[in-house]
């Protein structure tokens, strides 16, 4: 299983970029890095899916280096609505559910 | 379009009884995923389905089953309930197919067994 770790929480402010690295030394070959976001009494909703490089979408990057052991997902200008606990997984569940794990997540308050 | 349904919202259950929480999917995705949440933790896999008539276990099914007699429904059932399966239950669904990660989740069962 790779196992990942990431920050138990950060802060931030409104309009500023907030970066959140996660560490999985022992990625597989197959695997690929998921983001997902979950707000209080939710479900997680998912943000961005990377294998490598850069991975741009409407609400997030996710930047991959060569060697794949790290990932950070980067969102820019944050608002106060991005505060939530954002999780990362590294695995493939259309190749094997039962290896995919959330982990803890990061919990990223945003302030005024 | 409803995506994932869960029922019930909340349930508080005694110890011993049987216990079927229900979910449903319109999005005719192939594989569902059952997982729980504790207070301040992660989300774990307790059971999943590829795909109609197949099931799986994931990180903690013990005490857990599930059925998947066709593609829309994935009812987990507690054949009988324990103080420590009192979590929030997670029900997911995606279309299933090597390198796409992206889950549907529903909006959660809230289960207190005393």
């Amino acid at each position: 299983l790779a196992k990942t770790t990431q920050p138990i929480s950060m802060d931030s402010y409104e309009g500023q970029e907030v970066n959140i690295t996660c560490s999985h030394n022992n990625i597989a070959t197959n695997d690929y890095i998921t983001w997902y976001q979950q707000f209080p009494s939710q479900g997680p909703r998912f943000i961005i899916q990377g294998y490598k490089t850069k991975v741009t979408n409407e609400v997030a990057s996710l930047f991959i280096p060569a060697d794949r052991k790290s990932s950070t997902l980067s969102l820019p200008r944050v608002s106060l609505s991005d505060t939530a606990v954002y999780y990362c997984l590294v695995g493939d569940i259309g190749s094997s559910a039962s290896k995919i794990i959330f982990g803890s997540g990061t919990r990223l308050s945003i302030r005024p | 379009i409803a995506g994932i349904t869960q029922a019930p919202t909340s349930q508080i259950l005694a110890a011993g009884r049987r216990m079927t929480l229900r979910c449903t999917q319109d999005m005719r995705h192939n594989a569902m995923y059952w997982y729980r949440q504790d207070l301040g933790l992660g989300l774990r896999l307790i059971h999943y389905s590829n795909t109609a008539g197949t099931t799986g276990k994931g990180e903690v099914p013990d005490g857990y089953s599930v059925s998947r007699a066709n593609t829309d429904d994935f009812p987990l059932t507690l054949a009988s309930a324990v103080p420590s399966q009192t979590s929030v239950y997670f029900c997911a669904s995606s279309a299933h197919r090597t390198g796409y990660n992206e889950q549907f989740f529903g909006p959660g069962t809230r289960l207190t067994v005393l």
